[in-house]
Formats: structure tokens, C-alpha cells, sequence
């Protein structure tokens, strides 16, 4: 089945700086990449995704890239805010709308 | 959309006790997954089901869990009895094509 690691474990910033989050996978048949954010006392919540078919997607400071090739794919944040402060998960899976596999996630703390 | 709705949103109870967690998907989302996350473990799926008919229960721990989907807009998962192994945060999702979660349930056993 399929295995992604994810990396850092946590990580921390100055306000302003930019994150970035790494996840490997295992299955070169999975397509779909989608990447949770958890705060505090609530459920994971969906800020962006990607499909094979592509290398990268941008919305506002976030942004994803994916190497099909290297079976890798990351997450950057640019210009962070104390806000950003939370658990990022990635996840990946084949044929999207199934079952994802997790990494174990990241947590990044932005201090002002 | 009120999002995926879950409850209770805290669980108490004492070991031996029979716990259900209760779930409303999405609408118009066919499918639904239960989750528990435990420090130790990260977010383990239970189970999952499409179009109310359990596909893959893999993930569930022990006979002492079990999950049902009675109609596309309800789900529970019990625990019959509970033990305190299985305090953790268990939530629901559901997706047509991206995954959404609910808030969750923190239950804590005694």
C-alpha cells in the first residue's frame, strides 16, 4: 500500500519568513495530493490539493508543487502569520474520492 | 453548507460503558469515513462507506467496534464496552471528490 513521510516533524519560523513542508510518497500510481490544516480542537481542514497532472498550484501566500518523477511533493507558505501557527497534514492517494494515506504531519509555529 | 456535523462533541465515560458517535456528511456526498487520532498514531482510518455500504473496515481495532450507515445523511460508530485504550479524538469525513472533516469527538474513557 501506499506510505508518505512527511518532513519536518515541526518547524518554526519568524513571522514573515516562508515554511516549507516536504512529503514523499510510495506509490507511483497515486494522483491526487492534498494537504490539511489542523488547529487547535478542530478537524482537519482542506487548503489545498493536487492532481498529477500538474506540477504546481497557487492560492494566494500557499502553494503546492509536485515531482512525479522523485514521488515528491511540497508546500510552501509564503509571508507566514501568527494565524498560520498549526498541525499541517499531507496525504496522498490513487484515483482521488477513496481513502487518503496521511503523513504524520507538521507542526509549524510563526512567531511575531 | 453547514459542513460535516458531528456528536457529541466531548464523550466522558467510564470503562465498560457503551459509547455511539453520531455523524451527518455532507449532502450530496457519497462518501463517508470515521477516523481516530491519537498522538501516538496520527489520524488512523476505521472505516469507510460509499453510498451507505461499508467498503472497508480494515481499520477497525477490535470486534468491540462497529459502524453503521442506516441512510446518506446519518452514520454512527460504537464502542461496546469501551475501554480506556480507546480515548483518542474520532472524526467523521466525507467527499464526492475532496475530502472534508468534521470538528470531531473527543472521547475520554475511565
Amino acid at each position: 500500500g501506499e506510505n508518505v513521510e512527511q518532513h519536518p516533524s515541526t518547524l518554526s519560523v519568524q513571522e514573515g519568513d516562508s515554511a516549507v513542508i516536504k512529503c514523499t510518497y510510495s506509490d507511483s500510481a497515486s494522483n491526487y495530493f492534498p494537504w490539511y490544516k489542523q488547529e487547535l480542537g478542530k478537524g482537519p481542514q482542506l487548503i489545498i490539493d493536487i492532481r498529477s497532472n500538474v506540477g504546481e498550484k497557487k492560492d494566494q501566500r500557499i502553494a503546492v508543487t509536485l515531482n512525479k518523477t522523485a514521488k515528491h511533493f511540497s508546500l510552501h507558505i509564503t509571508e507566514t502569520q501568527p494565524e498560520d501557527s498549526a498541525v499541517y497534514f499531507c496525504a496522498a492517494c490513487y484515483s482521488g474520492y477513496s481513502t487518503l494515506t496521511f503523513g504524520k504531519g507538521t507542526m509549524l509555529l510563526v512567531s511575531p | 453548507d453547514a459542513g460535516v456535523i458531528q456528536s457529541p462533541r466531548h464523550e466522558v465515560t467510564e470503562m465498560g460503558q457503551e459509547v455511539t458517535l453520531r455523524c451527518k456528511p455532507i449532502s450530496g456526498h457519497d462518501y463517508l469515513f470515521w477516523y481516530r487520532q491519537t498522538m501516538m498514531r496520527g489520524l488512523e482510518l476505521l472505516i469507510y462507506f460509499n453510498n451507505n455500504v461499508p467498503i472497508d473496515d480494515s481499520g477497525m481495532p477490535e470486534d468491540r467496534f462497529s459502524a453503521k450507515m442506516p441512510n446518506a445523511s446519518f452514520s454512527t460508530l460504537k464502542i461496546q464496552p469501551s475501554e480506556p485504550r480507546d480515548s483518542a479524538v474520532y472524526f467523521c469525513a466525507s467527499s464526492r471528490y475532496e475530502q472534508y472533516f468534521g470538528p470531531g469527538t473527543r472521547l475520554t474513557v475511565t
